[in-house]
Parts: structure tokens; sequence; C-alpha cells
């Protein structure tokens, strides 16, 4: 069965400077999907950034980038220029290929950006 | 596109009440998913369908039933409804197993 790890609870940056979330899952397939989701107060999961596991060059959107490293089994988010809209918890998931498959979240973390 | 949308947002519920939470996408989407989410934890999976009539159970089936008649609609039906189904449920989409699209959430309360 597939894990996913988010081992910090939460973490604080200051307004414009640069955070990164870590995140690592067990696996024995080679081709997955690999996400990071966004649930801010208001509830709503928002997509932030998806990578294919199959795909050597990390994902980027705006000022959301991964550093994806798969012999380690790693997933990391970087925010770049953190803005008060930032503050959410963030959830690392991970989904096979393929019917019936079930994406796995990890427990999330939160965020909070300091003024 | 609307994308997900589901009602009702919020409802307060006695136990041993039923309800259905209706979730729509306009995405063409086959896939659909139910998940719940309790405080402070991430989402687990209660049922999901991989086209119309077809659904399967998830993680946390135990108290829930769904249909899926058409590939837009994906009810959930709470039935006799216990303090342990308190949390906000949500709704998803994707196109085969790919990134999934959530609605907005329902929160419910039983008392």
């Amino acid at each position: 069965a597939q894990t996913v790890t988010q081992s910090q609870p939460e973490m604080s940056v200051q307004e414009a400077e640069t955070v990164t979330l870590s995140c690592t899952y067990d696996t024995s397939e080679s081709n997955y999907y690999l996400f990071w989701y966004k649930q801010p107060p208001s509830r709503q999961m928002i997509l932030v950034i998806r990578q294919e596991a199959y795909k050597q060059q990390n994902a980027t959107e705006n000022r959301f980038s991964v550093n994806f490293q798969k012999a380690a089994k790693s997933f990391s988010l970087k925010i770049s220029d953190s803005q008060l809209g930032d503050t959410a918890m963030y959830f690392c998931a991970f989904i096979l290929p393929g019917a019936n498959s079930k994406l796995t979240f990890g427990k999330g973390i939160t965020l909070s950006v300091r003024p | 596109n609307a994308g997900v949308t589901q009602t009702p947002k919020f409802r307060i519920l006695k136990i041993g009440q039923s309800m259905t939470l209706q979730c729509t996408q306009d995405m063409n989407h086959n896939y659909m998913y139910w998940y719940r989410q309790d405080p402070g934890m991430g989402l687990k999976l209660i049922y999901y369908s991989v086209g119309a009539g077809i659904t399967d159970k998830g993680e946390v089936p135990n108290g829930y039933n769904v249909s899926r008649s058409t590939t837009e609609d994906f009810p959930l039906r709470l039935e006799l409804a216990a303090p342990s189904q308190t949390s906000v449920y949500f709704c998803a989409s994707s196109y085969l197993t790919q990134t999934q699209y959530f609605g907005p959430g329902t929160r419910l309360l039983v008392l």
C-alpha cells in the first residue's frame, strides 16, 4: 500500500520570504502522480501543482515549484515570495494510474504567513 | 464551467435522521469521488465511481450509500446519522485517474 508522510505539522514564514514544505512517500511502483493541494480557511481544496513521476523536470506554477527526488521518494513544495493569501493547510497526495486507483493524502501541514 | 458543485453547504442533523448530499460536475469527468475530512486530518475516501452505473467502496464506506445514474451527478446518502459522521464532506471528479478537482465541501453536524 502507498503511504504519504508529512512530518512537519506546522510552519511559519515571513511575508515575501521563501518556505519549503516537505513530503515523502512510499511505493514500489515507478509510474505515478504527485500533487500538492492547498486548503485555506474557506475549506476549498485547491490544486497547487502536479508532478508526473516519469518526468524528470520539476513542475513549476508561478511562485510554486517542487523538488521531486524520485530515488529518495521525496516531493517538497517551495513557495517563493510568500503572500498572506498563502496561509492555508497544504496536503501532499499520491495516486497510481489506472482504474480503481485511490488518491492517498498526507496529514497536511499548516502554513502561516506573517505580515 | 462551474466545476464541481455541492449542496448543501452546511447542515445539522439529529441522530437517526437521513439525508442526501448532492454533487454535480460539468466537466464530463468519468471518475467521481466522495471524501470526508475530520478536524485536523487529511481526506479519507468513502466511495468512488468510474462511470455511470458503476460505484465501489473506498476506505470508510460504512453508514453511507451512493448511486451514479448520470455522468454529472454522484449523490451521497447518509442513513441513520450518527455523531461519528460529523465531518466535512468533499466531492471530487477527474478524467481517468489523474488530477482530481474538488467541490467546496458540505459541513455536516450530527447532534
